[in-house]
Order: C-alpha cells, then structure tokens, then sequence
C-alpha cells in the first residue's frame, strides 16, 4: 500500500565515495521533490521536477545531482559525500495542476558518511 | 529571508492541556498551505490542506485554520500519542513547497 518509497532506508557510505539514494512512486503524480533534512531543521528544497521539467534551488551545492527517467522513479546523486552531507534525504511527490495538491512523502533514506 | 515561519520551537503540554501552534509566511502566489506531523526518524506525515483564507479543516483532536498571512493549528485535549513535530510547508505558483523549522509537541500523561 506504500505510496512513495524510497531505497534504502539506511545508506553508509565513505567520505568522497558517489552514493545514489533511490525514490519511487505509485500515485503517478507530476511533481516530485528532494529534501534534505538535518536534525531538528527544516526540510531544505534541494530540486523538484514538474514531469522532466527539472528545478534547482539556487543553493543546492553542485554536489547533489538528481535524475528523473520516468514518471515513477526519481535519483538523488552525490557525487562526492562529506560529512557535511550526512542527513535524511527525503523523496516527495504531489499531483500538479488542479486540486489536492499535497505531497505525500517517503520514510526517508538516513545517509551517513564516514 | 525566511518564508515560513513557525512558533513556539517546542511546545509541552499536560494531557488535556489545549493549544495553538502558529505557522506564519509571506509567499505570494499561494498555491496551498500544508501541515504535516513527523515522527522521530520517519517521514512526515499528510494532515491537512488550507487553500484560502477562512479555511478550517479538522481531524480528531486537531483543527487547521489559515488567514492571509498565517495558519493556526489547535490542539484540543491532546494526548500523549500527539507528540510529534508539527510541520507546516507553502506551496507556490511554481509547485515549490517550503517548509517551517517546526513545532516539537510533547504531551506529558
């Protein structure tokens, strides 16, 4: 019945090593987003696609990449994780244009780096 | 400048004690106002959507309502299983979703 699922729920990997986290979704919505989420913070909009239509956040470090290769599946790459990057990373999606806008959300992915 | 704006940082509260949590921003182009809860290590969770102002919405002990230039979420006679952070987040023209740092709310038994 999980909506939005993300992969893996728990991620370790070494200091400068790429690491992909993996999103993907069942509500065939338009809109999916990335976030970063440090302890006690806010989510931090990282980018968002509307269908391939991608948008970045003007300070989203050039170190996190995303792919979307198709309406279900969306990547959060880090081409190089240091420790600052140690986070949760949280996947959501919302429908687009009309009404019931609201995003539904996966249970995260906590990236630790080492 | 931050958009959103949430307060208290952290709430306690004696089981029965009602409140409010106050979610402030100042986005133009409001698409819609969410509030989520999150619970320790998980994602959060889908309460309600606020899409104009005079809006309510109400779901068991809590009660959503949205102006202009803020949204109240009441608490009325919590319990200990509505601790949680409360998270409100505003959705603009562009389908960008921002969020506020969050209300932690713990209701003591």
């Amino acid at each position: 019945d999980a909506m939005v699922i993300q992969n893996p729920r728990y991620q370790v990997t070494q200091f400068g090593k790429p690491v992909t986290l993996s999103c993907s979704q069942t509500l065939n919505h338009n809109v999916m987003y990335w976030y970063q989420q440090k302890s006690s913070q806010a989510p931090k909009l990282l980018f968002h696609y509307y269908d391939k239509d991608f948008n970045n956040e003007a300070d989203t470090p050039d170190n996190f990449q995303s792919r979307r290769p198709n309406t279900s599946f969306c990547f959060l790459d880090i081409r190089s994780p240091g420790l600052g990057d140690a986070a949760m990373y949280l996947c959501a999606t919302s429908k687009g244009p009309g009404s019931n806008t609201e995003a539904f959300f996966g249970q995260g992915t906590r990236l630790t780096v080492v | 400048e931050d958009q959103v704006t949430q307060s208290p940082e952290a709430l306690r509260l004696q089981e029965g004690e009602s409140s409010s949590l106050n979610c402030s921003y100042t986005v133009s182009g409001l698409r819609g106002l969410f509030w989520y809860r999150q619970d320790p290590g998980k994602g959060p969770e889908f309460l309600f959507t606020l899409y104009s102002a005079g809006e309510e919405k109400e779901k068991e002990r809590l009660k959503a309502t949205l102006t202009k230039k803020e949204s109240f979420l009441h608490i009325t006679a919590p319990k200990p299983e509505d601790s949680a952070t409360y998270l409100c987040a505003v959705q603009e023209n562009d389908y960008k979703l921002s969020f506020g740092a969050g209300t932690t709310v713990t209701v003591r038994a």
